[in-house]
């Protein structure tokens, strides 16, 4: 499976656009990129999911560059409560063994 | 669907005492994972099943860990003996095979004294 590389925290302020960037640079051909979203004391999240160029859904817009090494998970105009960790998965679509890493712990100011 | 449903939500037990943790995945979905999450290690799949069946358990810590899924609708992971390292809270997930959108339960948080 590809190893995931992102950013261990991040801060901003509500009403700005969040980009998380990940970095997997041994993707492979078959490999989907995923995001999850975790709050505290719960379980993670599905947010989005996308192979290649844009994915866009009500929640976040999912940014991949053509040589899919990378993948940036934009949040429009974040709250308070998009204060989350966020973590970004690599693998294949029919092996799906799951794998998080460290994630991105962001935290949203007033 | 309720979602997945995860059972006890806490559990505080003795050193040396067996734990069980159950877990009921979403209808119809045939992959089922098990989590630990801990502070200090993050989010570790423990193992994974799809259509019953363990297919990877490399994340089982040690022999005292034990997973089954007798039915489709059904998984338990044990504890046997228990110890204070083995803290931490413990997701269950579900999803069809193939989809990396999973669903996550609310988590069992064990304390070990």
């Amino acid at each position: 499976l590809a190893k995931t590389t992102q950013p261990i925290s991040m801060d901003s302020y509500e009403g700005q656009e969040v980009n998380i960037t990940c970095s997997h640079n041994n993707i492979a051909t078959n490999d989907y990129i995923t995001w999850y979203q975790q709050f505290p004391s719960q379980g993670p999240r599905f947010i989005i999911q996308g192979y290649k160029t844009k994915v866009t859904n009500e929640v976040a817009s999912l940014f991949i560059p053509a040589d899919r090494k990378s993948s940036t998970l934009s949040l429009p105009r974040v709250s308070l409560s998009d204060t989350a960790v966020y973590y970004c998965l690599v693998g294949e679509g029919g092996y799906n063994k799951l794998i998080f890493g460290a994630g991105t712990r962001l935290a949203v100011h007033p | 669907d309720a979602g997945v449903i995860q059972s006890p939500r806490h559990e505080v037990t003795e050193m040396g005492q067996e734990v069980t943790l159950r877990c009921k995945p979403i209808s119809g979905h045939n992959s089922l994972f098990w989590y630990r999450q801990t502070m200090m290690r993050g989010l570790e799949l423990l193992i994974y099943f799809n259509n019953n069946v363990p297919i990877d358990d490399s994340g089982m810590p040690e022999d005292r860990f034990s997973a089954k899924m007798p039915n489709a609708s059904f998984s338990t992971l044990k504890i046997q003996p228990s110890e204070p390292r083995d803290s931490a809270v413990y997701f269950c997930a579900s999803t069809q095979q193939g989809n990396t959108e999973a669903f996550f339960g609310q988590g069992t948080r064990l304390t070990v004294v």
